[in-house]
């Protein structure tokens, strides 16, 4: 199983909701990744957990709070969003973290903030 | 910042044609990747080539390295529709923790 799943695929939020992004693989991976993606630019890294401890947190705003329940799984909690919000979030996931090992990615969450 | 910065932004060519994108970056890496990515979808990695690597093949896939100009090509040979695409250049950079940057991306267009 080489896959990464992410659930919702579409996710449409007012600015006051508390909602949840998923992401789950089974593929033995030590290292998570979230990526935020605006269109037409690249994947720009958000957190990334090894060992399900954060290891980067790149100064993302509290409104977006990760958590790496199990080596399997690690989750997006997004609260009080701001338009400028909406975008691709992407999860990936590579053996270890580091530049030596390719990262898989799921399919995203189109997330639109109204 | 973006660690690596591509060119061109878009090409737009003729199936069986060759595309050539290139990559730059700007800090000392180990390693390079390129990733594909179909509209919208997520990223597919192609193909890793290490700092101590000139060239690497892969299928119809020719990547070089020049760490002396900090610039890598990626090189798509007889290209298909199907190949229609962004591609990504992605390297790391250290920050406190290994951190992945991905380059500014070239948007493929294949007509068939």
């Amino acid at each position: 199983d080489t896959e990464v799943t992410q659930t919702p695929k579409h996710l449409v939020m007012g600015m006051t909701n508390k909602k949840s992004l998923k992401c789950e693989q089974h593929m033995g991976h030590r290292a998570m990744y979230w990526y935020k993606q605006k269109a037409k630019k690249p994947p720009e890294l958000m957190f990334v957990y090894s060992y399900e401890k954060l290891s980067i947190n790149e100064s993302v705003p509290s409104r977006f709070s990760p958590e790496c329940p199990n080596s399997s799984l690690l989750n997006l909690h997004l609260h009080a969003l701001q338009p400028e919000d909406s975008a691709l979030y992407l999860c990936a996931s590579s053996l270890e973290q580091g530049d030596s090992y390719e990262q898989y990615f799921g399919p995203g969450t189109r997330l639109t903030v109204t | 910042s973006q660690q690596g910065e591509e060119d061109p932004q878009a090409l737009s060519i003729q199936e069986g044609e060759n595309a050539t994108m290139n990559c730059s970056y700007k800090t000392s890496i180990n390693n390079l990747q390129w990733y594909r990515q179909n509209s919208g979808r997520g990223l597919v990695h192609l193909i890793l080539i290490r700092s101590n690597e000139r060239e690497k093949h892969s299928g119809r896939l020719r990547v070089t390295l020049d760490t002396s100009k900090k610039s890598s090509s990626l090189l798509i040979t007889a290209s298909r529709a199907a190949d229609t695409a962004s591609y990504f250049c992605a390297t790391d950079a250290y920050a406190g923790g290994f951190k992945t940057i991905f380059g500014a991306g070239t948007r493929l267009f294949v007509k068939a």
